[in-house]
């Protein structure tokens, strides 16, 4: 089955605690997403990476990590120093390259909850 | 910087009736621009770009340069059609995209029967 997977679904978090949410493709896509969706605010990029073992800062990167070890893998790490965690996080592939207008294939989101 | 705006958070119309989401956007340059569907229970997923100068589902899309906007119509609404409905737009810089997407803020749009 192809497509972007997301784990946990679900998860709860203590005030404090660092955690990592899992993005996983199997599409062969060189760029990956992370974004995160609040009520109201639409969808606000976290952080890009285009190609393996590189990334960029979207425009709400503070508090915030990744890492692009595998081409098929962009974890996020929501730190401590994020002062409001809870949201939806969704995370999101396409091609890349010098592709004119590419199409981003999302995965079905994690919602965090901070305790 | 880039900026998409949908002025409309909520929008409801009666099943049949001609439906207008909402998109304006600020680029200094020649953005590329989409519309993103979010069903219940589902992905977000795209719906439209208007490069492809396509209808999906009876949506089409008109890029407006004048008037920065790119506004999603449908003359005849379905139940269906109900959805989160995301504007976004993509850089294009020297005839290559990035594929980084500034997304507007979204509207629900709900059909009645």
């Amino acid at each position: 089955d192809g497509g972007i997977t997301q784990s946990p679904k679900y998860l709860f978090r203590k005030e404090g605690q660092n955690v990592t949410l899992s993005c996983e493709q199997n599409l062969n896509h060189d760029a990956m997403y992370w974004y995160r969706q609040d009520p109201g605010q639409g969808l606000r990029l976290i952080y890009y990476s285009q190609i393996v073992n590189d990334f960029q800062k979207g425009d709400i990167a503070e508090g915030y990590s990744v890492s692009r070890e595998k081409k098929e893998s962009f974890p996020l790490t929501v730190t401590s120093a994020q002062k409001n965690p809870t949201a939806f996080y969704l995370c999101a592939s396409s091609i890349g390259g010098l592709q004119v207008g590419n199409e981003q294939f999302f995965g079905p989101g994690t919602r965090l909850t901070v305790l | 910087a880039q900026r998409v705006t949908q002025p409309e958070k909520l929008l409801s119309v009666f099943k049949g009736a001609p439906v207008e989401l909402k998109c304006n956007y600020s680029y200094s340059g020649s953005p590329e621009l989409f519309w993103y569907v979010q069903y219940s229970r589902q992905r977000l997923q795209l719906l439209l770009r208007h490069i492809s100068r396509e209808s999906i589902k009876g949506f089409t899309a008109d890029l407006n340069k004048g008037e920065t906007s790119f506004h999603l119509k449908k003359p005849f609404a379905q139940e269906e059609d109900s959805a989160m409905y995301y504007c976004a737009l993509s850089l294009n810089a020297g005839g290559t995209s990035y594929g980084k997407l500034t997304f507007g803020q979204g509207t629900i749009l709900t059909v009645h029967p």
